[in-house]
């Protein structure tokens, strides 16, 4: 079954700290993954994928295929990044299959 | 750009009344997609189209759920009769070709429509 596990529906932590928002999946065969994001009052938008390996507001993630994971991490959290995040996995029918999402609360 | 267009932005009705959504992709996307999202979950997909074509509706119920896409444009999704459970947020997104970068297509969100069944 093709399915995406976001364990964590709340990860908070204090501004300048590392984050690190775990994202494991289940599929057979090369995985295209991404992370959207929501901020508070606004719609729900993609912050990157992982074909592209690049980096956006500072956050990365890379693809684990040995431990099926693509974790999305930002080396020192600021306020703003406090949102809704959710992985999402491109299924082999070409539908987007999303995680539950985690709220990360960043804090002063 | 306005983006993807949604209305309405929120709705309450009765159980066993009928309600419609609307969604306005941005021009030129050619794929519509509907999205369900129930609270503290992510979004599933119910149905996406490729023009005016509904390539994959698997996972709508189909017994009280339809959608349309006349045109190849705009879209609706009616549900008839609301169910208490059908309370969620109804998200459209649309994409086409050249929207992302690589092989897949960017699927840009509207704002959704909440639901609330009574």
């Amino acid at each position: 079954a093709q399915r995406v596990t976001q364990p964590e529906k709340l990860l908070s932590v204090f501004k300048g700290a590392p984050v690190e928002l775990k994202c494991n999946y289940s599929y057979s065969g090369s995985p295209e993954l991404f992370w959207y994001v929501q901020y508070s009052r606004q719609r729900l938008q993609l912050l990157l994928r992982h074909i592209s390996r690049e980096s956006i507001k500072g956050f990365t993630a890379d693809l684990n295929k040995g431990e099926t994971s693509f974790h999305l991490k930002k080396p020192f959290a600021q306020e703003e990044d406090s949102a809704m995040y959710y992985c999402a996995l491109l299924s082999n029918t070409g539908k987007l299959i999303f995680g539950q999402g985690t709220t990360l609360q960043v804090k002063p | 750009e306005a983006g993807v267009v949604q209305s309405p932005r929120y709705k309450i009705i009765e159980k066993k009344q009928p309600v419609a959504f609307w969604c306005n992709p941005i021009s030129g996307h050619n794929t519509l997609y509907w999205y369900l999202q129930n609270l503290g979950q992510g979004p599933e997909l119910l149905i996406r189209y490729e023009n005016e074509e509904a390539v994959d509706d698997s996972q709508l119920p189909k017994d009280r759920f339809s959608a349309e896409r006349l045109k190849g444009v705009d879209s609706t999704l009616k549900i008839q009769p609301a169910e208490l459970g059908d309370s969620a947020v109804y998200l459209c997104a649309s994409s086409s070709p050249f929207s992302g970068q690589g092989e897949t297509d960017t699927q840009y969100f509207g704002p959704g429509t909440r639901l609330t069944v009574l």
